[in-house]
C-alpha cells in the first residue's frame, strides 16, 4: 500500500516562495495511470486543489492559482514537488499531497499534511 | 472553478439519517459523473466515502450513499452513529484534467 509524505519549510516570508516536496512509498510514482495532486486546507476552512500532476510530467493548475504555481516529478527519488510563489497570508494553510488514478479519479491516498506558515 | 456550495452544518441522531447537498454547475457537477465525497475528522486527512456520484470504496460502510440530480449531488448517511461525527467535503471533476471542492459540511450526531 502506497504511502505519501509531506516535507518542507514550516514558515516562508510574504513574497518568498512556499516548496514543499512529497516522498512516495510501497510503489513507483512512475505507474502507468497515477496522477499526483497537491490540495490545501487554511486553518478552520475547506480543502482546496492546487494542482496535479501525471508522471511524464504534464501539470494541471486550478485556474486561481496557476500564475504562481509550479509542480515537477523526480522519478529517480520517487518524489514529487510544488511550488508556489509570492506567498502571503493568505497562502498559510496544512498543505497535503494526495494521489489519484486517472484524471478523474478521486484523491485515494493522502499524506498527512504539512503546515506551512507566511509570516514575517 | 468556484467552490461547490454546501450547508455549512447538519445534524440528526444516532439511528436517523441526514442529507449533505452540493450544488455546483454544468461544468462540474451536472456535466460529469466524477462526484466524489470525504470524511475528515479532526487532525486527520481526508478519506474518500463515495466516488463517481454512487460508488464506495471497500471498506466503506453501505450507510454512506450518493445520489445526483442535475447540478446538485447528495451524500446520505443512514442509521447515524457517534463515529459519523465529521467534516464532509464533496468535489467534482471540472473537465480539463481540474478538480473543484465544496466548502465542507460539519456533520453533527446529536
Amino acid at each position: 500500500q502506497q504511502q505519501l509524505q509531506e516535507s518542507g519549510p514550516g514558515l516562508v516570508k510574504p513574497s518568498e516562495t512556499l516548496s514543499l516536496t512529497c516522498t512516495v512509498s510501497g510503489g513507483s510514482i512512475s505507474s502507468s495511470t497515477s496522477y499526483w495532486g497537491w490540495v490545501r486546507q487554511p486553518p478552520g476552512k475547506g480543502l482546496e486543489w492546487i494542482g496535479s500532476i501525471y508522471h511524464t510530467g504534464s501539470t494541471f493548475y486550478n485556474t486561481s492559482l496557476k500564475t504562481r504555481v509550479s509542480m515537477s516529478v523526480d522519478p529517480s527519488k520517487n518524489q514529487f514537488s510544488l511550488r508556489l510563489a509570492s506567498v502571503t497570508a493568505a497562502d498559510t494553510a496544512l498543505y497535503y499531497c494526495a494521489r489519484h488514478f486517472a484524471a478523474a479519479a478521486p484523491f485515494d491516498c493522502w499524506g498527512q499534511g504539512t503546515l506551512v506558515s507566511v509570516s514575517s | 472553478q468556484s467552490a461547490l456550495t454546501q450547508p455549512p452544518s447538519a445534524s440528526g441522531s444516532p439511528g436517523q439519517s441526514v442529507t449533505i447537498s452540493c450544488t455546483g454547475t454544468s461544468s462540474d457537477v451536472g456535466g460529469y459523473s466524477f462526484v466524489s465525497w470525504y470524511q475528515q475528522h479532526p487532525g486527520k486527512a481526508p478519506k474518500v466515502m463515495i466516488y463517481e456520484v454512487t460508488k464506495r470504496p471497500s471498506g466503506v460502510p453501505d450507510r454512506f450513499s450518493g445520489s445526483k440530480s442535475g447540478n446538485t449531488a447528495s451524500l446520505t448517511v443512514s442509521g447515524l452513529q457517534a463515529e459519523d461525527e465529521a467534516d464532509y467535503y464533496c468535489s467534482s471533476y471540472s473537465g480539463s484534467n481540474t478538480w473543484v471542492f465544496g466548502g465542507g459540511t460539519k456533520l453533527t450526531v446529536l
